[in-house]
């Protein structure tokens, strides 16, 4: 079956400490977008990439680093210069095609203790 | 800026009775489209509706419709014969072809009461 698959879905970390985490697509998009999900604040795009070797800054992009080395792959990076890194994290991809939707994986809660 | 603005935190309805959730934009492109996706309690990101910028019909899919008012940069999304299964926390959100980026609000959390 095609879908996005973000790894793990729990993930703890000690303060101070660099932590990544997976996202897989096996639909052939060419975009790939990472967002944080806080309560109250809706969905904020921290990094997108809309081919191979190529990714922009979003809205929340400091403490963040990405990389886009394969179509299928755009695993985040959340560094230990990220204040408040505890959140959920929401990897979506799509076809850069206007009327198409964004599909989204099932989400990382990352817990920084 | 791009901006979606969505004033409704929290809302309530009644099981097989209708509601309208609301959501504003901001945005200087000409050609967009617009969405609502739902987020159950599972938090799977759910495409609910979406809706071309150009057209002036308004999309429907089943028992949800909207109203867009393109002048007004307004997006709402009415459920119809609410279900329980509704309940949900609702994102507007809209993608431009300059950045093809989706921009999304900040949610209305729906409960369906029985």
């Amino acid at each position: 079956d095609g879908g996005i698959t973000q790894s793990p879905k729990y993930l703890f970390r000690k303060e101070g400490q660099n932590v990544t985490l997976s996202c897989e697509q096996n639909l052939n998009h060419d975009a790939m977008y990472w967002y944080r999900q806080d309560p109250g604040q809706g969905l904020r795009l921290i990094y997108y990439s809309q081919i191979v070797n190529d990714f922009q800054k979003g809205d929340i992009a400091e403490g963040y680093s990405v990389s886009r080395e394969k179509k299928e792959s755009f695993p985040l990076t959340v560094t230990s210069a990220q204040k408040n890194p505890t959140a959920f994290y929401l990897c979506a991809s799509s076809i850069r095609v206007l009327n198409t939707e964004a599909f989204f994986g099932q989400g990382t809660r990352l817990t920084v203790v | 800026a791009q901006t979606v603005t969505q004033s409704q935190p929290e809302m309530s309805v009644q099981e097989a009775e209708t509601v309208t959730l609301s959501c504003t934009y901001d945005t200087s492109e000409n050609n967009y489209y617009l969405f609502w996706y739902k987020q159950p309690p599972s938090r799977q990101m759910i495409l609910v509706i979406r809706q071309e910028a150009y057209k002036q019909q308004n999309a429907t899919e089943n028992r949800f419709s909207v109203n867009f008012q393109k002048a007004a940069k307004s997006f709402s999304l009415k459920i119809s014969d609410s279900q329980l299964g509704d309940t949900a926390m609702y994102f507007c959100a809209f993608c431009t072809s300059g950045t093809y980026k989706y921009i999304f609000g900040t949610g209305t959390r729906l409960k369906v009461l029985a």
